[in-house]
């Protein structure tokens, strides 16, 4: 079983869509979790940490649900730039230890 | 601000080979990191560097090499390519070591083939 597992899609959706995706992880002691976009042969940039209360920026939401170890990512009226593969990243601090999920592609079509 | 560049872009090499791949950062971090990605998979750790002066093994450390040379340059060398080493290369820097609670800088990959 992969340490973080990602729906690799694609989710196609229409512009002013609201989509949402979650990503689960194995390990209970994971402590910092992350959103990664990342644009099509580009590099990863963050686009958000995820709190344990939730957080939101803009249009973007991050959940986290430690009793189920997983993390979601809500994007509402999205737009045609939010057109990416989102890339979920679970921290062991403990560990020193960052893993990446393989990512879940979107895509906005007009 | 250029942040964290890395030469070349692309590369083709043959069975054998060797080259460096190479980092450099002007944000003053104390971090860097080499990454690969492969279609289906996350990034992989190949190497890091929590600070001048130190390297550490990652996740897929066997066939390759890293230097630290300063704060700034943080090369990945492979001795002897193999085709399982194709796949785009990131490097990344932060601030302090572990990153694991704070944002990780990527340079713009490197597009590497072995034939």
């Amino acid at each position: 079983r992969k340490e973080v597992e990602q729906d690799p899609g694609p989710f196609n959706v229409p512009e002013g869509a609201t989509v949402a995706f979650n990503c689960t992880y194995s390990n209970s002691a994971s402590q910092s979790f992350f959103w990664y976009r990342q644009d099509c042969r580009k590099e990863p940039k963050l686009l958000m940490s995820v709190y344990s209360s939730g957080n939101e920026d803009g249009r973007f939401t991050a959940q986290l649900n430690r009793a189920s170890q997983y993390i979601s990512l809500l994007i509402r009226d999205s737009k045609l730039s939010d057109s990416a593969t989102y890339l979920c990243v679970v921290a062991l601090l403990s560990a020193s230890k960052i893993i990446f999920g393989s990512g879940t592609r979107l895509s906005i079509r007009p | 601000n250029a942040g964290v560049t890395q030469t070349p872009k692309f590369q083709v090499l043959k069975t054998g080979q060797s080259m460096t791949l190479q980092c450099a950062q002007d944000m003053n971090h104390n971090s860097m990191y080499w990454y690969r990605q492969d279609p289906g998979m996350g990034l992989r750790l190949i190497y890091y560097s929590a600070s001048e002066g130190t390297t550490d093994k990652g996740e897929v450390p066997n066939g390759y090499n890293v230097s630290r040379l300063n704060k700034r340059e943080f090369s990945l060398r492979l001795e002897s390519a193999a085709p399982s080493q194709t796949s785009v290369y990131f490097c990344a820097s932060s601030e302090t070591q572990a990153a694991t609670n704070e944002k990780l800088f990527f340079g713009s990959g490197t597009q590497l083939s072995v034939l």
